[in-house]
């Protein structure tokens, strides 16, 4: 079936440090992925996407990269700061008249001051 | 704008139990999505509607559980009888064109 396989489980990082954070999925029908960042007691929310025509997509800090002959994806952080600890989660969609969006089992970050 | 709001925020209820999840999406999203989160695993997905039609259910679990959208507008999912598996934080989520998705805040259902 449909899965999306995301790594690490657990990251920690100092303060100013990247962060990266890999995906794989294997719906090759999948054309948009999204990551969404939950913080603690907070819902999730979107905070890059990209589909399956660009191949990379920056905003400011975070990068994503994506690469459909090996159907992976990754989300780069740079410069990072403590507000970017939380969970975050790697997605993949085919959209085929609607958008079953199968996400990954969410990477935990921890940013040390 | 308001955002997308769940209610109850918990439930605790007993093995066999009924439990009803409201889910009031972002006014004009006719997107909507119900997701189940259990601890430290993937959001997995149950089910999509457009407006009040189900667009793709085959996440659902099994016959337990019971989605509804009746207007178009807020959602039900019904858990009936409920089971211990079925403990998690249900997230629903809504969205104009199916793209970015706005979640809400999740209810968390606990069955003992």
């Amino acid at each position: 079936g449909e899965n999306v396989e995301q790594h690490p489980s657990t990251l920690s990082v100092q303060e100013g440090d990247s962060a990266v954070i890999k995906c794989t999925y294997s719906d090759s029908a999948s054309n948009y992925f999204p990551w969404y960042k939950q913080e603690l007691g907070k819902r999730p929310q979107l905070i890059i996407d990209i589909r399956s025509n660009v191949g990379e997509k920056k905003d400011q800090r975070i990068a994503v990269t994506l690469n459909k002959t090996a159907k992976h994806f990754s989300l780069h952080i740079t410069e990072t700061q403590p507000e970017d600890s939380a969970v975050y989660f790697c997605a993949a969609s085919p959209y085929t008249g609607g958008f079953k969006t199968i996400f990954g089992a969410g990477t935990r970050l921890f940013v040390k001051a | 704008e308001a955002g997308v709001t769940q209610f109850p925020s918990h439930s605790v209820i007993e093995k066999g139990q009924t439990v009803t999840l409201r889910c009031d999406p972002i006014s004009g999203h006719d997107n909507l999505y119900w997701y189940r989160r259990v601890m430290g695993k993937e959001i997995k997905f149950l089910l999509h509607f457009v407006k009040e039609s189900k667009q793709d259910e085959s996440g659902m679990p099994n016959n337990r559980f019971l989605a509804e959208r009746t207007g178009g507008t807020y959602s039900t999912l019904k858990v009936q009888p409920a089971e211990l598996e079925d403990s998690g934080v249900y997230f629903c989520a809504s969205s104009p064109t199916g793209y970015e998705q706005f979640f809400g805040p999740g209810t968390r259902l606990t069955v003992l």
